[in-house]
């Protein structure tokens, strides 16, 4: 299973609500990765984790909160979202975060969030 | 902050050409991957050159590294309609975590 999964596909929410983006890997990956693209835009880190420790938060505002459950689930929890955050979240996974440099990425097919 | 600077911006091509896109960059870096994305879709990764290696090859894929111009450029071979799709290089190196950032991409449309 070269899989990572995300769900949902499509999302769109208000203001006000709360709501959860979820990620899922079964390769066995130690690494894994938020990722947010705006349209005809590259990906931009959000948050990493390592072996289910955050590693890495870009200061990316605390409305978005991620949480590592497992080694194969990784969360974004959303909460008081605005219409600028509207977006694909991307979620990403590696073997682990090397000392000698990145390895591949495999990416999820996102999450398209609209925020009204 | 954005690492890697892609060029073109926007391809387009006919069907059997060769495509060629090219990526510039800021800092050294320890490796340099390059990525597919078709429209609202996840990144596939295609191909990764270490700053040791100066050419590879996958498939209709060649990739090329000058660490001494810091570029890299992806030629894609005898295209075809599906090779459409968004292109991204990526670069270590500019962080401390020496995550990954991605360049600008380069909009490849392939004319059947």
């Amino acid at each position: 299973d070269t899989e990572v999964t995300q769900t949902p596909k499509h999302l769109v929410m208000g203001m006000t609500n709360k709501k959860s983006l979820k990620c899922e890997q079964h390769m066995g990956h130690r690494a894994m990765y938020w990722y947010k693209q705006k349209a005809k835009k590259p990906p931009e880190l959000m948050f990493v984790y390592s072996y289910e420790k955050l590693s890495i938060n870009e200061s990316v505002p605390s409305r978005f909160s991620p949480e590592c459950p497992n080694s194969s689930l990784l969360n974004l929890h959303l909460h008081a979202l605005q219409p600028e955050d509207s977006a694909l979240y991307l979620c990403a996974s590696s073997q682990e975060l090397g000392g000698g440099g990145m390895e591949k990425l495999f990416f999820g097919s996102g999450t398209q969030l609209s925020v009204l | 902050s954005q690492q890697g600077e892609e060029d073109p911006q926007a391809l387009s091509i006919q069907e059997g050409e060769n495509a060629t896109m090219n990526c510039s960059y800021k800092t050294s870096i320890n490796n340099l991957q390059w990525y597919r994305q078709n429209s609202g879709r996840g990144l596939v990764h295609l191909i990764l050159i270490r700053s040791n290696e100066r050419e590879k090859h996958s498939g209709r894929l060649r990739v090329t590294l000058d660490t001494s111009k810091k570029s890299s450029s992806l030629l894609i071979t005898a295209s075809r309609a599906a090779d459409t799709a968004s292109y991204f290089c990526a670069t270590d190196g500019n962080n401390a975590g020496n995550m990954l950032t991605f360049g600008g991409g380069t909009r490849l449309m392939v004319k059947p």
